[in-house]
């Protein structure tokens, strides 16, 4: 069936660190892919999406792309702040109804 | 813009109560989505709506749990009686239209059940 397998955490780096979040999927049909962001006392926003193969999602300095070959959606930054601790979903929306499918989250400190 | 709004903020409650939580979605969303969020787990689907008709609730345990969006607007979810499991955080979302490209989150209902 559909999932998402998505890096645990919780993941601690440093200010100014690059971040590398894993997420890999398994959907029949042709899914959009999505990350997604809870800060802390917050409600999840969307952080950023792709809805073909090769496009790249941006947004706030996070970058991920659609590798259909491998089926992920990797999330990347390359300096992080303080400011971005907090929990990341990847999700994917598939099916008649476009239902959004999410990952277990990943926990980012980032320490000053 | 106002966001999603939902309330309570926390509930405790103890096994085979009855719990109600509430839901308005920013304005003019037609769609209204219902998520429970378990410790550790994303969210799960429970239902969703388009104005005030189900688009999909085959995830909602209906032994239990019930949800309604009667004018098409605000929605409440409803358990009745509350099991030790159903302990989650509640989330409410909507969007503009029901293609999911973009869902807006409130901050959830925390429910404890004891």
């Amino acid at each position: 069936g559909n999932s998402v397998t998505q890096m645990e955490g919780p993941v601690t780096l440093s200010e100014e660190a690059f971040l590398t979040i894993n997420c890999t999927y398994t959907a029949t049909g042709y899914p959009s892919l999505f990350w997604y962001v809870q800060y802390p006392g917050e409600g999840l926003q969307l952080l950023l999406k792709a809805t073909k193969a090769d496009d790249k999602g941006s947004n706030k300095g996070f970058e991920a792309t659609y590798r259909k070959e491998t089926t992920s959606f990797h999330l990347e930054k390359g300096s992080v702040q303080v400011s971005d601790s907090a929990v990341y979903f990847c999700a994917f929306s598939s099916g008649s109804a476009r239902q959004l499918t999410f990952g277990s989250g990943t926990q980012l400190t980032v320490l000053p | 813009e106002a966001g999603v709004a939902q309330s309570p903020r926390y509930k405790i409650i103890e096994k085979r109560q009855s719990v109600a939580f509430w839901c308005n979605p920013i304005s003019g969303h037609a769609t209204l989505y219902w998520y429970q969020q378990i410790l550790g787990q994303g969210p799960k689907l429970l239902i969703q709506f388009q104005n005030n008709g189900v688009v999909d609730d085959s995830q909602l345990p209906k032994d239990r749990f019930s949800a309604e969006r009667l004018k098409g607007v605000d929605s409440t979810l409803k358990i009745q009686p509350a099991k030790l499991e159903d302990s989650a955080v509640y989330l409410c979302a909507s969007s503009l239209d029901g293609h999911n490209e973009k869902l807006f989150f409130g901050s959830g209902t925390q429910l404890s059940v004891l």
